[in-house]
């Protein structure tokens, strides 16, 4: 059973970066036909999709965020990371990492992790 | 960039009742690419339906999806006391993924 993890700071202060790692476990983050997302979700509202890695390294953002956003894989530890620069009190949120797959869609995903933006 | 819009916001029902949720796409979605999502306070978003129509392992035959074009909709028969919850759909397209704002769905 595949399963993902997301690690990280849960307070960062305005104007520093957020980093957020996700490692995964009982499966290859290596395995072909699969994407690596970062979503998240500020409290009480909806779902937004931060960006997508692959295996490869190729990657694609949200262009609401693209200019502040990277990600990054790590094949050999089976993780990999998003980063968000200049954050704001709008970046708090649940940061979740998720798997997509063939048809576009997120079959699997971490329980979540609350980064709070704040001095 | 496809917006998602779905309705109602808040959708109110009794246990045994049908609930019926609607995901409008601002323009023409491939139905190959949209999923529907279940999140219950404090937890992750669950994998319901992808494909438009396709239920994801496990999920009970009670949800069924339809749909295709712009206009989608996931109606959940006989509703049980734990299907009580958040429903989000979420399309994929030139690679990207986009949500809509969710439907709650409560207990009447």
């Amino acid at each position: 059973q595949l399963q993902l993890q997301e690690t990280g700071s849960g307070l960062v202060k305005p104007s520093q970066t957020l980093s957020l790692t996700c490692s995964v476990s009982g499966g290859s983050i290596s395995s072909g036909g699969y994407s690596w997302s970062w979503i998240r979700q500020p409290p009480g509202k909806g779902l937004e999709w931060i960006g997508y890695i692959y295996h490869s390294g190729n990657t694609y953002y949200n262009p609401s965020l693209k200019s502040r956003v990277t990600m990054s894989i790590d094949r050999s530890k089976n993780q990999f990371s998003l980063r968000l620069t200049s954050v704001t009190a709008a970046d708090t949120a649940v940061y979740y990492c998720a798997r997509g797959w063939g048809l576009g869609d997120f079959d699997y995903w971490g329980q979540g992790t609350l980064v709070t933006v704040s001095s | 960039e496809i917006v998602l819009t779905q309705s109602p916001g808040t959708l109110s029902l009794s246990p045994g009742e049908r609930a019926t949720l609607s995901c409008r796409a601002s323009q023409t979605s491939s139905s190959k690419y949209l999923a529907w999502y279940q999140q219950k306070p404090g937890q992750a978003p669950r994998l319901l339906i992808y494909g438009a129509s396709t239920r994801a392992t496990g999920v009970p035959d009670r949800f069924s999806a339809s749909g295709s074009g712009t206009d989608f909709t996931l109606t959940i028969t006989k509703l049980e006391p734990e299907d009580f919850a958040v429903y989000y759909c979420q399309q994929y397209g030139s690679a990207l993924y986009t949500f809509g704002q969710g439907t709650k769905l409560e207990i009447k």
